[in-house]
């Protein structure tokens, strides 16, 4: 069975700063994807970020960045010049690539506080 | 494009009631997920639809539990006999699935209480 830990509960950072949210996961299979996910204070969840597998070059999108590291089961991502909107939970989840199963499982999250 | 919705947004009953949840999910989308989470948590897996077929229910999920997903649009999860470890959020989300793998789109959840 697949996890996903995430070891900090909480974080902070001060704004126009960067900080870096980690997670590791636990699989036998070879392909599957990554994902980081947003969910802000009393709002839905949203995709923050995708990496695939199979795919050797870190994603990116805007200030949002990661850092896959397939041998270690690591997973972390990294948010560049910090901004107020940025203060969410955060949640790493992990999806297999097969026909058969679709679902995302997700770990248990961080907490991110981006201060003034 | 309305976005996921869900009805209703708070449910506060008491142990041994029946409660229905209901989603209806973005439209052109196929794949339909609920999850629950507790408080603190990430989102827990309860089972997901492929159009009108569930494909797949956690283990984690008790015979009180039960999902629909008639004609492949609007999904409703019913709790029979709750109880108060049942008390959550509990979220639907729906996906197009193809080059968008993975991605899900979120509704603001559905509060349950249970008393």
């Amino acid at each position: 069975a697949q996890t996903v830990t995430q070891s900090q509960p909480e974080m902070s950072v001060q704004e126009a700063e960067t900080v870096t949210l980690s997670c590791t996961y636990d699989t036998s299979e070879n392909n599957y994807y990554l994902f980081w996910y947003k969910q802000p204070p009393s709002r839905q969840m949203i995709l923050v970020i995708r990496q695939e597998a199979y795919k050797q070059q870190n994603a990116t999108e805007n200030r949002f960045s990661v850092n896959f590291q397939k041998a270690a089961k690591s997973f972390s991502l990294k948010i560049s010049d910090s901004q107020l909107g940025d203060t969410a939970m955060y949640f790493c989840a992990f999806m297999k690539q097969t026909d058969s199963s679709y679902k995302l499982i997700f770990g248990s999250g961080t907490r991110l506080l981006v201060r003034p | 494009d309305t976005g996921v919705s869900q009805d209703p947004r708070h449910k506060i009953t008491k142990r041994g009631q029946n409660v229905t949840f209901r989603c209806d999910p973005i439209s052109e989308h196929n794949r339909l997920y609920w999850y629950r989470q507790t408080l603190g948590q990430g989102p827990e897996f309860l089972t997901y639809f492929q159009n009108e077929a569930q494909l797949e229910k956690s283990r984690l999920l008790s015979d009180r539990f039960s999902a629909e997903r008639p004609k492949g649009s609007f999904s409703t999860l019913e709790i029979q006999r709750t109880e108060q470890g049942d008390s959550a959020m509990y979220l639907c989300a729906s996906s197009p699935g193809g080059a968008r793998y993975g991605e899900l789109f979120f509704g603001e959840g559905s509060r349950l209480t249970v008393l």
